[in-house]
């Protein structure tokens, strides 16, 4: 699996958007990029994954670089629910094992 | 959607003791399911790789006889932590590949405290 890079921590005020980084620059062309969070003492939520071109949906967008080293999950409208830890995957196919990484802490501020 | 219910959601146990945790997948066949450990202020780290009707494939420092798993059913995989220590207490996850999809759903969490 391709490693991922991303921030220890960010913080972000209510209301505002959230943007998490994430570097993957070792990705294999059908690697999909995967984000999850997990907030705190329960188990990890889903919320997008792409392959190539950027994705939305109820609950976040995610943009991915042309060259697919990087992306970004944005949270359009924080609150305080949203603080958790975002760990950003990458992997190729259905039953393949995900290996977290240590993700990034976001704390909504109000 | 795709729901993994997994209990107990916590349970303390004395050391020695045996406990075991299920995972379920409510409304869909889970081919196969994760085990996870996440100790405090840490990542989750994967412990073993369950497939229905075949033996679980343990991750690398994972003790196959301590941490016995059974997928007998496509519902159901169970986790059980054999002569638990107080270095087993940790918060246990599973997690379930949903098939077409490529994502994976996760259950709720158990956490173990071994006294």
């Amino acid at each position: 699996d391709a490693k991922t890079t991303q921030p220890t921590s960010m913080d972000c005020a209510e209301g505002r958007a959230a943007n998490l980084p994430c570097n993957h620059s070792t990705i294999s062309g059908n690697e999909y990029v995967y984000w999850y969070r997990q907030i705190h003492s329960q188990g990890p939520q889903y919320i997008i994954h792409g392959l190539k071109n950027n994705e939305t949906n109820e609950m976040a967008s995610l943009i991915i670089t042309e060259d697919r080293k990087s992306s970004t999950l944005i949270l359009p409208h924080a609150t305080l629910r949203d603080t958790a830890v975002y760990y950003c995957i990458v992997r190729v196919t259905a039953n393949e094992k995900l290996t977290f990484g240590t993700g990034t802490r976001l704390t909504i501020i109000p | 959607g795709a729901v993994v219910s997994q209990h107990p959601s916590w349970v303390i146990c004395k050391s020695g003791t045996s406990v075991k945790i299920e995972c379920r997948s409510l409304d869909f066949q889970a081919t196969t399911m994760f085990w996870y450990r996440q100790f405090p202020k840490q990542s989750l780290m994967l412990m073993a790789t369950s497939n229905e009707g075949s033996k679980a494939t343990y991750e690398q420092g994972v003790e196959k006889d301590k941490f016995l798993i059974n997928h007998a059913s496509l519902t159901l995989s169970t986790l059980t932590v054999t002569s638990a220590h107080p270095e087993d207490s940790s918060f246990y996850i599973c997690s379930a590949a949903l098939q077409g999809s490529g994502g994976y759903t996760f259950g709720s969490g158990t956490r173990l405290t071994v006294v």
